[in-house]
């Protein structure tokens, strides 16, 4: 059974370009969630998706940052127009369910470098 | 607003010997509690977890435990282990809001 997928693992991007990510959950889970770690800082929520729906984006900051969880294919987080300070880890995770402690099956992450 | 604070950066520990790592949280609504380990360059992987209901969780040589009044909580790891080395989460969430909410991770190497 597979873990959870993301991919690229390493992204360079020049400012003002575009990031794409993307996230494979586990199978039979259909609870995705995207965390952004900046260097030297801890976990930081940014979205919580199911199919076709965003629940929650408390986390994602109002301009250029946009997240989908489309009914085929994987979860895709998207930076518009990047700047340096969106150089970070970004981890997603899925969970098979809401109640209950819910613990979160992480990715490997994908590391976004800004030139 | 910081909800989940781990205020110890790092802990070093002797093999063998017991680790405490520390958590606290202000959100009286959390209603479980879990840590995770993450490895350089790796995601977390999960640990543990506890309700809040509950005051003490035991898997194998870890142990977290509760205190709701203090709104604390401890995870510790006996014996301790050359391979435990590595950055522990304290994550809390509330079943209802989905979301978990992580600190800031406590760096543990345990020395041979």
């Amino acid at each position: 059974n597979a873990g959870v997928m993301q991919n690229p693992r390493h992204l360079v991007r020049r400012r003002g370009q575009e990031a794409r990510l993307r996230c494979s959950p586990m199978k039979g889970h259909s609870h995705v969630y995207w965390y952004r770690q900046l260097p030297e800082e801890g976990l930081k929520f940014m979205v919580y998706l199911q199919k076709e729906n965003i629940i929650d984006e408390s986390g994602m900051p109002k301009e250029r940052f946009s997240a989908e969880f489309p009914k085929e294919g994987p979860s895709i987080l998207r930076i518009q127009q990047v700047v340096r300070g969106d150089s970070a880890a970004y981890f997603c995770a899925s969970s098979p369910r809401s109640f209950g402690s819910g613990e979160l099956f992480f990715g490997e992450g994908s590391r976004l470098t800004v030139l | 607003d910081q909800q989940v604070k781990q205020n110890s950066p790092s802990l070093s520990v002797q093999e063998g010997r017991i680790s405490i790592l520390n958590c606290d949280y202000t959100n009286s609504m959390f209603d479980y509690f879990l840590w995770y380990k993450k490895y350089p360059a790796e995601g977390p992987t999960f640990l543990i977890s506890i309700s809040s209901i509950k005051d003490k969780n035991e898997d194998g040589r870890f142990t977290v435990f509760l205190n709701k009044s203090a709104k604390h909580l401890s995870l510790h790891i006996v014996p301790s282990q050359p391979g435990d080395s590595a950055v522990y989460f304290c994550a809390a969430r509330n079943t209802n809001a989905g979301k978990s909410t992580f600190g800031d991770g406590t760096t543990l190497t345990v020395k041979p």
